[in-house]
């Protein structure tokens, strides 16, 4: 079983208003991503991270910012979210070895009205 | 083109029918290949795991790579209406950052 954990799994909220979901994980992996997927898409790297202090941008452009001020925990903001906001959002982590599989969370499904 | 196709689905099966779900590539310098299962509402988790060519088997479920086809199957005997769930494929290059390239998932439903 997989120790990461995503809050909240559903959030509906309005146009314009800043929000943050949270991913932590208790396995001490050093890797962290976040994808974006929408029904039947692919999953779209947004943010990964190799460690504390260390974030780069994925392959989708996106509108939010990401921090890991702790090895643990590596959430996700949005300044102001917007309909096109509107999906899931998968936090993902991997051990330190070559190629190691990734761990996924269950997922954060956001609506924007 | 994407780097990796995958029919969406979704594909309808009887109980204990054999299962073919394949994905293409077009970048060669795929050296990985995975399959994840995906259940609702839950995040993918690692089924299947390859490197480079050729066949690996688990249980039910057997991977194969056939690179000089970019082609990649999963094949799943005596299928389950447990086993309902979108598969996806993905595959990273050796190298570099390993982050894996997914396809967009194959929806699954295994009927009783």
């Amino acid at each position: 079983e997989a120790d990461i954990y995503q809050t909240p799994r559903y959030l509906v909220i309005g146009t314009g208003k800043k929000i943050t979901l949270e991913c932590s994980q208790t396995m001490g992996h050093d890797k962290m991503y976040w994808y974006q997927q929408d029904p039947g898409m692919e999953l779209h790297l947004i943010h990964y991270s190799y460690g504390v202090n260390s974030t780069e941008k994925g392959d989708l452009s996106s509108e939010s910012t990401v921090s890991r001020i702790r090895t643990e925990h590596f959430p996700l903001t949005l300044e102001s979210a917007r309909p096109s906001h509107t999906s899931q959002y998968l936090c993902a982590s991997r051990g330190p070895l070559t190629n190691e599989k990734l761990f996924f969370g269950s997922g954060t499904q956001l609506s924007v009205l | 083109q994407k780097e990796v196709e995958q029919d969406p689905g979704p594909l309808s099966v009887p109980e204990g029918a054999i299962v073919s779900l394949n994905c293409t590539y077009s970048n060669s310098a795929f050296q990985y290949f995975m399959w994840y299962r995906q259940y609702s509402r839950k995040g993918p988790e690692l089924l299947m795991y390859t490197y480079s060519s050729g066949n690996k088997e688990d249980g039910r479920f057997t991977a194969q790579v056939d690179k000089s086809s970019k082609y990649i199957s999963l094949f799943i005997r005596d299928s389950q209406p447990s086993d309902s769930a979108t598969y996806l494929c993905a595959m990273s290059p050796s190298g570099g950052s390993y982050i894996p390239t997914f396809g967009r998932g194959t929806s699954l439903i295994v009927h009783p």
